[in-house]
């Protein structure tokens, strides 16, 4: 069965330093790998995903993130961190198809000025 | 962009009561719809998948008969918790797709039930 490992619960950047959100995935197959960022009262939203190709993936935002197959990891990126982007963050693998997720337990991101 | 929305935003009901929460997709129709709990600083965890026109398909371990889910049109779902009890108090939401295959899911806010 798929799994998601996500190792920070909480992490906490400064405004206009860089982040990086660990992310490592347990999937038999070729994953289908999404971030999604979920902020009190809204929706989770789609930040990017990987199916193929290019492992460095751009996303919105100014978010990328780098597929690696050898260490299993999915990590998101971003060069320098705006106080809006406090959130939750999740890391998934989807199978069937893509459609099936399985999410992390989620990384809090505290964005401090 | 894709919107869904649910209602209600949130909910509180005596144990025993039932609770219906729609799912709604606004500008997209949505051959499939998943249904998610998620409990406090938890991921979300996959409940259902229920595609229009037929019977929900649950996880393991999701009693079919608690969590009632129809999906009667392309625009909406409704998840039933039924003889509700505290220990069904979550945050539970919705997701859509616009069609087969695809892959992106579109997200609802989300729906906090507490039952008392």
């Amino acid at each position: 069965a798929q799994s998601v490992t996500q190792p920070d619960i909480h992490i906490t950047v400064s405004e206009g330093a860089s982040l990086e959100l660990r992310c490592n995935y347990s999937y038999g197959a070729t994953p289908y790998l999404f971030w999604y960022v979920q902020s009190p009262g809204q929706g989770l939203q789609l930040l990017l995903k990987y199916f193929s190709g290019d492992t460095l993936v751009q996303g919105i935002k100014g978010f990328e993130a780098e597929f690696k197959r050898s260490q299993s990891s999915f990590n998101l990126r971003k060069p320098s961190v705006h106080w809006s982007d406090a959130a939750e963050y999740f890391c998934a693998v989807g199978t069937g198809g893509g459609n099936k997720l399985t999410f992390g337990t989620g990384t809090q991101l505290k964005v401090e000025l | 962009g894709a919107v869904v929305s649910q209602h209600p935003s949130w909910v509180i009901c005596k144990s025993g009561t039932s609770v219906k929460i729609e799912c709604r997709s606004l500008d997209f129709q949505a051959t499939t719809m998943f249904w998610y709990r998620q409990f406090p600083k938890q991921s979300l965890m996959l409940m259902a998948t229920s595609n229009e026109g037929s019977k929900a398909t649950y996880e393991q371990g999701v009693e079919k008969d608690k969590f009632l889910i129809n999906h009667a049109s392309l625009t909406l779902s409704t998840l039933t918790v039924t003889s509700a009890h505290p220990e069904d108090s979550s945050f539970y939401i919705c997701s859509a797709v616009s069609g087969v295959g695809t892959d992106t899911q579109y997200f609802g806010p989300g729906t906090r039930l507490t039952v008392l």
